[in-house]
């Protein structure tokens, strides 16, 4: 059981808008702590998507944005191409666990 | 281009030992923290600790899944990071990766960092 709940899949046609949400508690999203999105290709390492709940790293497209609000998190996918086929994991940190730096558990994207 | 490269995994007995490596260029190695993260088959991500720089002690935090069993350590004149894992259990299987560690981007930082880039993975199996 992760600290942070993603669901575990999500699914929309070409072109349309996805949203992945990530939930925490007052230990880790809820105390202000920021939240990272990495995107997982298959059979590939992780790629740092969004840092600091809204930031994109450069060569990310303006596609992908990250928002925080209370104890959750959401990264919205627009315009979606069949090449953002991918696990999704968002990252913050618990101030209330050994373990201080926690994923999710990661979200399914299939485009139709 | 800054880059890491994972090296040192492979098949492994349990009980027995094994050390990674993570060798990075590109970057100034000393000037970041340095952290762990396995994937065990078909499932999620895990942190498995990380490093701080020598400048803030050089010091180590784990998971408690490893804990006493597993230890972090630096070379920064050689670039390297390492992962040395002792007492292997089979539920240490897992593709394992190093990542730089980030808390501050542009002037400004952020409360609790993130990790980027990634290395490749090399994958442990622990079987007897």
């Amino acid at each position: 059981q992760s600290v942070l709940t993603q669901p575990p899949s999500v699914s929309g046609a070409p072109g349309q808008k996805v949203t992945i949400s990530c939930t925490g508690s007052s230990s880790n999203i809820g105390a202000g702590y920021d939240v990272h999105w990495y995107q997982q290709l298959p059979g590939t390492a992780p790629k740092l998507l969004i840092y600091g709940n809204n930031n994109r790293p450069s060569g990310v497209p303006d596609r992908f944005s990250g928002s925080k609000s209370g104890t959750s998190a959401s990264l919205a996918i627009t315009g979606l191409q069949a090449d953002d086929e991918a696990d999704y994991y968002c990252q913050s940190f618990d101030s209330s666990l050994s373990d201080s730096r926690v994923f999710g558990g990661g979200t399914k994207l299939t485009v139709l | 281009e800054v880059q890491l490269v994972d090296s040192g995994g492979g098949l492994v007995q349990p009980g027995r030992s094994l050390r990674l490596s993570c060798t990075g260029s590109g970057f100034t190695f000393g000037e970041y923290a340095m952290t762990w993260v396995r994937q065990a088959p078909g499932k999620g991500l895990e942190w498995v600790g990380f490093i701080r720089r020598e400048v803030h002690g050089g010091t180590a935090e784990y998971a408690v899944s490893v804990k006493g069993r597993f230890s972090i350590s630096r070379d920064d004149s050689k670039s390297v990071a390492y992962l040395q894992m002792n007492s292997l259990k089979t539920d240490d299987t897992a593709v394992y990766y190093c990542a730089r560690y980030s808390s501050c981007r542009g002037g400004i930082c952020y409360s609790g960092g993130w990790f980027d880039p990634w290395g490749q993975g090399t994958l442990v199996t622990v079987s007897s």
